[in-house]
């Protein structure tokens, strides 16, 4: 079964409003969570790495102002695009590694984001 | 620079027969490989690694090979099945950075029955 989670599993909203993403890890702990972002026909790009406990590390070129990540425990994280516009419009998926030290990671089912 | 490439993007083979998907690396720091499958409209699912220190890993009908000094590294399944038709990326990471990767584009794999 699956043992990361991610919620809601689809959403439409309009430009300008801030959309939540929250994944999590089932029946494990994630000291480390990644959230990626998939463009059709494309690779998966890394947009940050989530850490328990403090702030996230962007990659270069994201906006981390624009894409607020937040690991409130040792099972959630969860992604905030503030302020959406169509050009969010994406899969967005997150990923824990099974377990510490090990490159190997679970991921979500992903979140189809709309912006209209 | 796209440091990791999957110049293939889809393969198409007979059921039965192997399927080859390649992968090429341009960083030297990379030491741990991965390969991932993904069905539509759900995550990738973990399917076979490797560490720079070998040459082949296998596990069951997947195997994968690397070559250093190439920068190469490709996976064979054998024999294929229809099941196995999905995205394939490849993955490199650097010791240190555990669980952060560097993905490929994918290959589409289509197995005919």
């Amino acid at each position: 079964g699956a043992v990361v989670s991610q919620h809601p599993s689809r959403v439409i909203c309009k430009s300008g409003t801030s959309v939540k993403i929250e994944c999590r890890s089932l029946d494990f702990q994630a000291t480390t969570m990644f959230w990626y972002r998939q463009f059709p026909k494309q690779s998966l790009m890394l947009m940050a790495t989530s850490n328990e406990g403090s702030k996230a590390t962007y990659e270069q070129g994201v906006e981390k102002d624009k894409f607020l990540i937040n690991h409130a425990s040792l099972t959630l994280s969860t992604l905030t695009v503030t302020s959406a516009h169509p050009e969010d419009s994406s899969f967005y998926i997150c990923s824990a590694p099974l377990g510490q030290g090990v490159y190997e990671q679970y991921f979500g089912p992903g979140t189809r984001l709309t912006v209209t | 620079d796209q440091q990791v490439k999957q110049n293939s993007p889809s393969l198409s083979v007979q059921e039965g027969r192997i399927s080859i998907l390649n992968c090429d690396y341009t960083n030297s720091m990379f030491d741990y490989f991965l390969w991932y499958k993904k069905y539509p409209a759900e995550g990738p699912t973990f399917l076979i690694s490797i560490s720079s220190i070998k040459d082949k890993n296998e596990d069951g009908r997947f195997t994968v090979f690397l070559n250093k000094s190439a920068k190469h590294l490709s996976l064979h399944i054998v024999p294929s099945q229809p099941g196995d038709s999905a995205v394939y990326f490849c993955a490199a990471s650097i010791i240190g950075n555990a669980g952060k990767s560097t993905f490929g584009d994918g290959t589409t794999l289509t197995v005919k029955p």
